[in-house]
């Protein structure tokens, strides 16, 4: 069965320091996700992606944040400076169609920085 | 705006107790409900879904029911498992307001052999 697959599951990192999470969503989706989900709290959106372009952010989305789309497979968020309180769960999901319909996700990155 | 809301927890049941985890939504547009299930340690997955009013979604032996006049999404099992216990998120993709999936705050369960 397609599945989205996230790497690495684990990453930890200085405060200050650039990460980099990587993504492969499943293979015929057209829109593509991130999401967090800070430690026993809520999912939170932080952004969509369509035909190579943000559709849609969040709040939690500043300047400190960009997605890309390098090649046909892999997606990729990344922080630019990380915070102690950018640590969190974070989950990349993909979609077929985009109004009403379910995303994938896939099994997360926990992020700590330290 | 659109939003999610689910009774807190955690929920704590007996083996082979009834379940139900109540949940509402406020949409523009006619969305799309699920619940999804994070069992520890792991993603977030689909349990079920309803894309109509009086849509059944089912998985597992557990349902919910597409209530459009009561905006309501309850998830229901009639006998809970051990291996039931994790955490559940109702959620919606409306057709308005952006696509993305928003969820509810997520509820706790417990099943007590």
């Amino acid at each position: 069965e397609p599945e989205v697959t996230q790497t690495p599951s684990h990453q930890v990192t200085q405060m200050g320091q650039e990460v980099i999470l990587r993504c492969v969503p499943i293979s015929n989706h057209l829109y593509f996700y991130w999401y967090r989900q800070i430690l026993g709290q809520k999912v939170e959106f932080l952004v969509s992606f369509y035909n190579n372009e943000i559709s849609e952010k969040s709040e939690i989305f500043d300047d400190q944040f960009s997605v890309e789309r390098p090649d046909g497979s892999n997606f990729t968020l990344k922080i630019r400076s990380t915070k102690l309180e950018d640590s969190a769960m974070y989950f990349c999901a993909s979609s077929l169609q985009a109004e009403r319909t379910e995303a994938f996700f896939g099994q997360g990155t926990r992020l700590t920085v330290v | 705006g659109n939003s999610v809301t689910q009774m807190e927890g955690p929920v704590t049941l007996s083996e082979e107790a009834f379940l139900t985890i109540n949940c509402t939504y406020t949409a523009t547009g006619y969305p799309s409900l699920f619940w999804y299930v994070q069992y520890p340690g792991e993603g977030l997955q689909l349990l079920l879904k309803a894309t109509k009013a009086d849509d059944k979604g089912s998985n597992k032996g557990f349902e919910a029911t597409y209530r459009k006049e009561t905006t309501s999404f309850h998830l229901e099992k009639g006998s809970v498992q051990v291996s039931d216990s994790a955490v559940y998120f109702c959620a919606l993709s409306a057709g308005t307001g952006g696509f993305k999936t928003i969820f509810g705050a997520g509820t706790r369960l417990f099943v007590k052999a």
